[in-house]
């Protein structure tokens, strides 16, 4: 158990509807970060958010959006889904105070997103 | 970008083995991650590296990161079913630290 939560578990959805991702992450990590995986791929890293601001960003177009919340939740936002974007999502959460990477991430379990 | 290329794509080996996994990175690391994954689900954090020639072992596993701090291997002795699952290695880009990388996975199957 790595103290971090996804909702839902499972979601389907048709081609150009939105859709909102949930995490909780551990008390008093301040730093979410989002990926996306393909099947049979590595985590490929979506964006970073440190203290409610995002704080770095991967190769994503701009339809994939977050927050991030005082109360340690955040959220992903993917909009005009496309059927590429069926994948497993995963966030997770570090404690490090510098809003850089370099500390020890803890995985939610993800979120399976199915584009039809 | 910062890559990390990981070896082989894929393990089968019998109950009681030893094997090795390779993580090779193009830049220079300032932190190297081992993850396991079970099959479409979370990440588990396994282990950190950080310095050159560190060792660290947990239980059967044992993660080395070489002098150059390019290149990490995870060994595991004496394998088990539990050990089964999707390996990955990970590092944070090495400019700001604001972006991670994971290599492409390697995925073992422990037969009994």
């Amino acid at each position: 158990e790595t103290g971090v939560t996804q909702s839902p578990t499972h979601l389907i959805k048709t081609r150009g509807q939105q859709v909102t991702l949930r995490c909780s992450s551990q008390s008093g990590h301040n730093t979410v970060s989002w990926y996306q995986q393909a099947l049979g791929q590595g985590p490929q890293f979506i964006f970073q958010y440190y203290r409610e601001e995002e704080n770095g960003r991967g190769n994503f177009p701009p339809r994939f959006s977050g927050l991030q919340f005082p109360n340690y939740s955040s959220e992903l936002n993917v909009n005009a889904l496309e059927l590429d974007d069926s994948a497993l999502y995963l966030c997770a959460s570090s404690s490090g105070t510098s809003g850089t990477l370099t500390d020890t991430q803890y995985f939610g379990p993800g979120t399976r997103l199915t584009v039809l | 970008s910062q890559e990390l290329e990981q070896s082989p794509q894929s393990l089968i080996v019998q109950e009681g083995k030893n094997l090795t996994i390779n993580c090779t990175s193009s830049k220079t690391l300032y932190g190297l991650y081992w993850y396991k994954q079970k099959y479409g689900e979370g990440l588990i954090f396994l282990m950190m590296l950080q310095k050159g020639g560190e060792e660290k072992s947990h239980e059967k596993i044992t993660a080395k990161l070489d002098e150059k701090k390019q290149q990490s291997s995870l060994h595991i002795t004496a394998s088990q079913p539990s050990h089964a699952g999707i390996y990955l290695c990970g590092a944070a880009e090495t400019a700001t630290g604001n972006q991670f990388y994971f290599g492409t996975g390697t995925s073992l199957t422990v037969i009994p």
